[in-house]
């Protein structure tokens, strides 16, 4: 079975703070998205990145950044938080040739004060 | 411009009953679409996929049906079980070098024991 892992279920950080949300998968999957889910929104694809070092924008990046220095690890930052990216935040990969089939992370709740 | 619609926000059935959950698309290149689950406090699991060549698509009580000249697909559960309830999410996918999903804002299926 795919593993998709996010370090953090909840997180509460204040606005102004740098925040790093890091997720790890354990199939040797090529793509890796990070995406935020809000009532009434959907699922929304902040970023993702189809090989080690490369990175594309999806949707909503303004406000995020993000790393992946090694092919199992997908990194999401929040330069300086705010209030209004309180959200659930999913992490997603999938092989290259399958990038409709992508497996998904708990999640990660994060909460701005 | 929201290209994939679920103009449901929730379903309520019986259990044994068909639950029948629709979802509308505006875009014709969309070479897959898929429908997620997600139950609370868990990220969405992948549940079934269609292709656009395809009109119809089963997985045990699972079929998704494909109507390419209305853009148009629904899932159809049949029996509904307790289990069933979740957040169903549909996608859509257009493949190429644009690996991202687009999805629904989600509807909620609650199966009445």
């Amino acid at each position: 079975d795919v593993k998709v892992t996010q370090s953090s279920r909840y997180l509460v950080k204040r606005t102004g703070e740098k925040v790093f949300l890091e997720c790890v998968q354990d199939m040797d999957h090529e793509n890796m998205f990070w995406y935020r889910q809000d009532p009434g929104l959907g699922l929304r694809l902040i970023y993702f990145s189809y090989d080690v070092k490369m990175k594309e924008k999806g949707d909503i990046p303004e406000g995020y950044s993000v790393s992946r220095e090694k092919k199992e690890r997908f990194s999401l930052i929040l330069e300086s938080a705010s209030t209004n990216q309180t959200s659930m935040y999913l992490c997603a990969s999938s092989l290259l040739g399958q990038a409709f089939k992508q497996y998904f992370g708990p999640g990660t709740r994060l909460t701005v004060t | 411009d929201q290209q994939v619609k679920q103009n449901s926000p929730s379903l309520s059935v019986q259990e044994g009953r068909i639950s029948i959950l629709n979802c509308d698309y505006t875009n014709s290149m969309f070479d897959y679409f898929l429908w997620y689950k997600k139950y609370p406090a868990e990220g969405p699991t992948f549940l079934i996929s269609i292709s656009s060549i395809k009109d119809k698509n089963e997985d045990g009580r699972f079929t998704v049906f494909l109507n390419k000249s209305a853009k148009h697909l629904s899932l159809h559960i049949v029996p509904s079980q307790p289990g069933d309830s979740a957040v169903y999410f549909c996608a859509a996918y257009s493949g190429g070098s644009n690996y991202k999903l687009t999805f629904g804002k989600g509807t909620l299926l609650t199966v009445n024991p």
